[in-house]
């Protein structure tokens, strides 16, 4: 059974563009959740989709946006890009919503660099 | 606001040498509390949830246990291949049929031979 596949691995972005990151959940996942993460801050949640509706939303400007697909395949964009944004984009997916403490199912991440 | 704090931040074992790595959490509403490994490079990797105070679960050398304001990820005899991050978070009610999972800063291991 396939993983949670992310695409790029890498990105190399400078300020002021935008970013779109992709992410194909397991089969049969529904639920597609979208995580930041720094050194400094950890693992921070972005925002959840389940069955191509957002169900949930992290503190991040509205620069950061989403989007779940009939297929459950999600992307994430970026807008203006700033240095702080570089972070690792994690996407993980699980069965049903996050609501039902479903374990997640995490990808490799997409290691975004803003320059 | 729902907060974890993970400690050690790191710890080094030499292979053998058992310990506990901490995360201490004050949340509205604990629905759950998971374990996560991370290898370098690699994203999260599920080992436990645990739902109440009192609860245990065990996996290989790996225990998690829980109380009412902390847990404890026991690690026992180590091995090199235990070397990783691990982290906490737990979940929460964060209104209407929604939930949020809060996780810590993790605790990076390694275990020398």
């Amino acid at each position: 059974k396939a993983g949670v596949t992310q695409t790029p691995r890498y990105l190399i972005k400078t300020r002021g563009q935008q970013v779109t990151l992709s992410c194909s959940p397991i089969s049969g996942h529904r639920s597609v959740s979208w995580y930041q993460q720094t050194p400094g801050q950890g693992l921070q949640f972005l925002f959840e989709y389940f069955s191509e509706t957002q169900r949930n939303k992290g503190n991040f400007p509205g620069r950061f946006s989403g989007r779940q697909f009939s297929n459950s395949r999600s992307e994430m964009n970026v807008s203006t890009l700033e240095l702080g944004d570089s972070a690792l984009y994690l996407c993980a997916s699980s069965l049903v919503s996050g609501g039902s403490g479903e374990k997640l199912f995490f990808g490799s991440g997409t290691q975004l660099s803003v320059l | 606001e729902d907060q974890v704090t993970q400690s050690p931040e790191a710890l080094r074992l030499q292979e053998g040498e058992s310990s506990s790595l901490n995360c201490s959490y004050t949340v509205s509403g604990l629905r759950g509390l998971f374990w996560y490994r991370q290898d370098p490079g690699k994203g999260p990797e599920f080992l436990f949830t645990l739902y109440s105070a009192g609860e245990e679960k065990e996996k290989e050398r790996l225990k998690a246990t829980l109380t009412k304001k902390e847990s404890f990820l026991h690690i026992t005899a180590p091995k090199p291949e235990d070397s990783a991050t691990y982290l906490c978070a737990v979940q929460s009610y964060s209104g209407g049929s929604n939930y949020k999972l809060t996780f810590g800063k993790g605790t990076l291991l390694t275990v020398n031979p």
